[in-house]
This record gives C-alpha cells, sequence and structure tokens, in this order.
C-alpha cells in the first residue's frame, strides 16, 4: 500500500499569514494513464470532509483561490495564503494512484 | 443539487451484519463511481471501497481490512449504493460516509451514519 505522511501533524497559524503542508507518499503517484491524483480535504469539528483540491493543483468550485496546491511525483504541498477564521480544522492529503486508496494522517491548523 | 444521504447504522453486537444505504439525488446515477469512506471516533480517514459505474464493469474494490466481510453494491434503477458488513469486529466502529466522485475521487460526501460495533 501506498504510505501518505504529512507534516506538520498540528500547524498554529496566525490570522493573515501564510500557512503550508507537506504531503509525501512512499512511491510516485504518477497514474499510467498520466495523471497525479492528489486530493486535498478539509474537515471542520463536526462536519463531513470537503474536498478542496483534486489531480495535485485543480481548485474545487467555491474553494478560495488562497488555497492553492502543487507538487509531483512524491512531494506535495497544500497552502493558504493569507489563514482566514474559517480555514480551521484538519486537512488530509489522499492519493488515488494506486489500490488501494490511502490518506495521508492529517494536520490539525488551530489559531495561535 | 447532488445529495448523498446515508442510513441504516447502529449499534450491534461483534460477528453480527448491517447493510448500509447511500440514498443519492440530483445526478444520474448510473453514470458514477462511488466509495465508502469511514472514520473512527476521534481518527483520520480510512477508505474502505469503491464501486464503478455499470458502464466500467459496476466491479468493486476494497481495503485489505474489509476484503472477504464487506460487499458493495449498486442499485441504478433505485439510486441508491449500498454497503453491506458480515462479521463486524469492534474496530470497524465508525461513521460511515458515501461519496462520489467527480474529475476524480471523493467530490461528494454525505452526513455519514455511525455504526458502533459493540457487546
Amino acid at each position: 500500500d501506498v504510505m501518505m505522511t504529512q507534516s506538520p501533524l498540528s500547524l498554529p497559524v496566525t490570522l493573515g499569514q501564510p500557512a503550508s503542508i507537506s504531503c509525501r507518499s512512499s512511491q510516485s503517484l504518477v497514474h499510467s494513464d498520466g495523471n497525479t491524483y492528489l486530493n486535498w480535504f478539509q474537515q471542520r469539528p463536526g462536519q463531513s470532509p470537503r474536498r478542496l483540491i483534486y489531480k495535485v493543483s485543480n481548485r474545487d468550485s467555491g474553494v478560495p483561490d488562497r488555497f492553492s496546491g502543487s507538487g509531483s511525483g512524491t512531494d506535495f504541498t497544500l497552502k493558504i495564503s493569507r489563514v482566514e477564521a474559517e480555514d480551521f480544522g484538519v486537512y488530509y492529503c489522499m492519493q488515488g494512484s494506486h489500490w488501494p486508496v490511502t490518506f495521508g494522517p492529517g494536520t490539525k491548523v488551530d489559531f495561535k | 443539487e447532488v445529495q448523498l444521504v446515508e442510513s441504516g447504522g447502529g449499534l450491534v453486537q461483534p460477528g453480527r451484519s448491517l447493510r448500509l444505504s447511500c440514498t443519492t439525488s440530483g445526478f444520474t446515477f448510473g453514470d458514477y463511481a462511488l466509495s465508502w469512506v469511514r472514520q473512527a471516533p476521534g481518527k483520520g480517514l480510512d477508505w474502505v471501497g469503491y464501486i464503478r459505474s455499470k458502464a466500467y464493469g459496476g466491479t468493486a474494490e476494497y481495503a485489505a481490512s474489509v476484503k472477504g466481510r464487506f460487499t458493495i453494491s449498486r442499485d441504478d434503477s433505485k439510486s441508491i449504493a449500498y454497503l453491506q458488513m458480515n462479521s463486524l469486529k469492534t474496530e470497524d466502529t465508525a461513521v460511515y460516509y458515501c461519496t462520489r466522485d467527480d474529475a476524480s475521487m471523493l467530490k461528494y460526501w454525505g452526513q455519514g451514519t455511525l455504526v458502533t460495533v459493540s457487546s
């Protein structure tokens, strides 16, 4: 199975400042079809997860443009350009390039 | 509007069975693959399985932890997906989410249904 790791696991942030979460996979996420199926999710307390980014860098509709995804191969990053109060919660990366689908352990974003 | 509503959760004893349903609306159900994802209390997300649309064979994939015990099926005429869970273990206790793909996996999520496996 592809192991997904995230760092940091806890991220205290200051409103208005940037934030960054790293996600690494144990093997390349380039699929045989040429796509890289690396997605990012946000989960606020008591809510279902919400997909933010799909295939590394594509922002889902309705997702603020302060969220961006980048990376390739085995190293990926989710960036928030300026953190807002509604951004607290847990962020997960997920790979869908290889069966079984696997998630990272999650990064808890809270406020300093 | 795409909607997925899970139902069928509850308290069940170890070794027993339970069937979850995912009732959908707002899209052509038969055109899409669906996944089940679970989340144990206070823990992270754990992928359970996936079922392809009939156009891609309607076959399923499973996590190793549930393979042979869980079965995903779909009824395109009713726009409902099912998760049949047999030989339940205490470690299967979780909120179970139904999800639908869009451009990539797990775009739309239901609200989840809690399954508690305990004697």
